[in-house]
Formats: structure tokens, sequence, C-alpha cells
């Protein structure tokens, strides 16, 4: 079993539909972190949680520490959300694993 | 301008045939990562470094070697590569605070022939 399990893998929807991506985590973490990788390749970080909430425009990520998950969500999606998200988490010593991405298509 | 970056982007090289992929940072960041991208198998870490002249494996590290004289700078050497090695490679970097943000390179597409 995978340290960080994403789900879905991939996700298909309308453009204006709320999205959300799961991320469940089996080790103790000091963080938390969303990525998006777009088709180009490029990776940005979205976000870094270590407790409760955090919201950047139209994404919102939250983390439950007792019960080891973390969620993003995508409001009033857009076909340029289209990418690759995943979910990170950093132990001791800096390590970071990663989870395998959900992969979200956003159709106009 | 924020950024790492990372040379060459696109990299073809046959079996046996040193290498070295660049990394730089102008953030001025103590801590730099390495990560190998495949198809199924998501992201993993090669190595990472805390600052200069410190630096620990990650995931998979067999393979591959990194230096870090430089707060700067963190390169991937690949002394002997081999096929299995083909990947997309990122290199990141981020400061040592618990809130810090990790940035990545535009990556390295190499292919071992």
């Amino acid at each position: 079993k995978n340290e960080v399990e994403q789900s879905p893998q991939n996700l298909t929807a309308q453009e204006g539909e709320f999205i959300t991506i799961n991320c469940s985590y089996s080790v103790g973490i000091s963080a938390l972190h969303w990525l998006q990788q777009h088709p180009g390749g490029g990776i940005v970080s979205l976000f870094m949680l270590s407790s409760g909430k955090k919201k950047h425009g139209r994404l919102i990520a939250t983390i439950n520490i007792q019960e080891k998950h973390s969620s993003l969500h995508i409001t009033a999606s857009h076909p340029r959300d289209s990418a690759v998200y995943i979910c990170a988490v950093r132990g001791g010593a800096q390590k970071l694993v990663f989870g395998q991405g959900t992969r979200l298509t956003i159709n106009p | 301008e924020a950024q790492v970056t990372q040379n060459p982007r696109y990299l073809i090289t046959v079996t046996g045939k040193k290498l070295t992929v660049t990394c730089s940072q102008n953030m001025n960041h103590e801590y730099m990562s390495w990560y190998r991208q495949d198809p199924g198998l998501g992201l993993r870490q090669i190595y990472y470094s805390m600052n200069v002249e410190v630096t620990d494996k990650g995931d998979v590290p067999e393979g591959y070697k990194v230096s870090r004289k430089e707060k700067r700078n963190f390169p991937l050497i690949l002394e002997s590569p081999s096929p299995n090695q083909t990947s997309l490679y990122f290199c990141a970097s981020s400061g040592l605070a618990s809130g810090e943000t990790q940035y990545f390179g535009p990556g390295t597409r190499l292919l071992v022939l």
C-alpha cells in the first residue's frame, strides 16, 4: 500500500462544476503539499498545509491531521484548471513522498 | 524573478556516457532536492540537501550522485547512465521553515539509449 493515496485517479467534469480531490496518508507528517502539473510538465506548488484550511482564489485546501486526510476543492471550475494535481507529504528530514496524482479534465 | 533553472531541458545520450544535469536557484534557499517522474510511479525523491556540503539519499538514489559546493547549485550526476534512468527529472528548492513553499525547476527530459 502506498504511503500517500489519491482519489480519484482521473476526473472529468463540466465547466462550472465543484471539484474535490482527496488525499489520504498513512505516516506521520509535518506538512502536506498540493501541487499542480500542467500538460507542458511544469510543476507549481499550490498549497502547503500543516493544519486547518487555506484558500487561494477558487482553490481551497483542507487537512484533518487526526484522520490523515486532505482535500483540494476547486469552485467554479474552468478548462484552464485541467492539469494533474499531486498530493505530497513531508515527513522527517524534509523528505517528500508523493501521491500518484489526479488527472483533472474540465470540458467547456 | 525568483526561479529554479535546470540545464539541459532535453538530453539524449547512450549507456555509460557520464552526464551532469545542473540546477540553480536564485532565492538563497537552504533546501534543494532532485526528483524523477515516471509513468505509473509518480514523483520519487532521488537526493536532497539541507545546506552546503549536506546531502542525503531519497527513495531512489542508486545510480546517481549529487554535490552541494555552493548554496545556489545542486547538480545531479549520472556516472554511467543506463536505460532505466530514462525519465523526467525535476529539481526543487525551498527554505527550511515549516511553512515554506517548494519551487520546482522546469524539468529535464532524459533518454538513455
